[in-house]
C-alpha cells in the first residue's frame, strides 16, 4: 500500500462549524505534513509531525488544530474558520522527517477541498 | 532562506512537441532538487529529484531534468508530450540539512492536439 488516503473529499462549512479532516498511511512512515494550497498557488507547509510529535508549526492560526493519535492517522481539527481558509488541504508523509535522510521523497494524499461560507 | 521560481505561469505545446519547463532556485549551498506534478483535484506526484552525482536525472513519464549549479537552474524536459501530459509542474527545492521543502509557484503545462 503505497497511498496517502485522506477524508473526506469534499468539506463545506461555516464558520461557527467544527470540522475534522482526517488522513492515513499504511507505509510505516514516521513523518506526516499538513500543507495549505489556495487556488493557482503552490502548497504552503503548515504543520510536520515527527514520530507523532509535532516538529514543525509554520505560525499557522489557533483554529487549526493538528492531531496526531498514533503513526499511521493525522488529523486537522477545524474552528470558527474564515472564508479566506477555503483551500485544497493536503496531506503528505515520508519515511523519515525531510532533512534526516539522503533518500526521501514526500507521498501526497488527494487532498481536502474545503469550502468556508 | 531558499526560495524558487518558476517564471512561466504557463506553457502551451502541441503533441509530441519538446518542452521545457524552466526552474532557478536562489541558494546553490547542498541542495535537493525536485519536481512535482498535480493532475487536476489530485495530490502532488514526485517527477524526479536531483539529490547529488549526475547533473542529469531521469524521471517517471519520459521527464528528465538537468542540475546547473552555476546558472542555479533545474530545468525540467520531455522530448515529445503527451495530451495526458497537461498537469501543473512544480519545482521545489531544500536545503540539505533542512526540513522544509520550499516549493515554486508551478508552470501549467498546456499540451493540445
Amino acid at each position: 500500500d503505497t497511498e496517502v488516503t485522506q477524508t473526506p473529499k469534499h468539506l463545506v462549512m461555516g464558520m461557527t462549524n467544527k470540522k475534522s479532516l482526517k488522513c492515513e498511511q499504511h507505509m510505516g512512515h514516521r513523518a506526516m505534513y499538513w500543507y495549505k494550497q489556495k487556488a493557482k498557488k503552490p502548497p504552503e507547509l503548515m504543520f510536520v509531525y515527527s514520530y507523532e510529535k509535532l516538529s514543525i508549526n509554520e505560525s499557522v492560526p489557533s483554529r487549526f488544530s493538528p492531531e496526531c493519535p498514533n503513526s499511521s492517522l493525522l488529523n486537522l481539527h477545524l474552528h470558527a474558520l474564515q472564508p479566506e481558509d477555503s483551500a485544497l488541504y493536503l496531506c503528505a508523509s515520508s519515511q523519515e522527517i525531510l532533512g534526516t535522510a539522503i533518500n526521501e521523497k514526500l507521498f501526497f494524499g488527494s487532498g481536502t477541498q474545503l469550502s468556508v461560507l | 532562506a531558499q526560495s524558487v521560481t518558476q517564471l512561466d505561469s504557463q506553457v502551451p505545446v502541441f503533441e509530441e512537441a519538446p518542452v521545457e519547463l524552466r526552474c532557478n532556485y536562489s541558494s546553490s549551498v547542498s541542495v535537493y532538487l525536485f519536481w512535482y506534478v498535480q493532475y487536476p483535484n489530485q495530490g502532488l506526484q514526485l517527477l524526479l529529484k536531483y539529490l547529488s552525482g549526475s547533473t542529469l536525472v531521469k524521471g517517471i513519464n519520459g521527464f528528465e531534468a538537468e542540475f546547473n549549479k552555476s546558472q542555479t537552474s533545474f530545468h525540467l524536459r520531455k522530448p515529445s508530450v503527451h495530451i495526458s501530459d497537461t498537469a501543473e509542474y512544480f519545482c521545489a527545492a531544500m536545503n540539505t540539512g533542512f526540513q522544509k521543502l520550499v516549493f515554486g509557484t508551478g508552470t501549467r503545462l498546456l499540451v493540445s492536439p
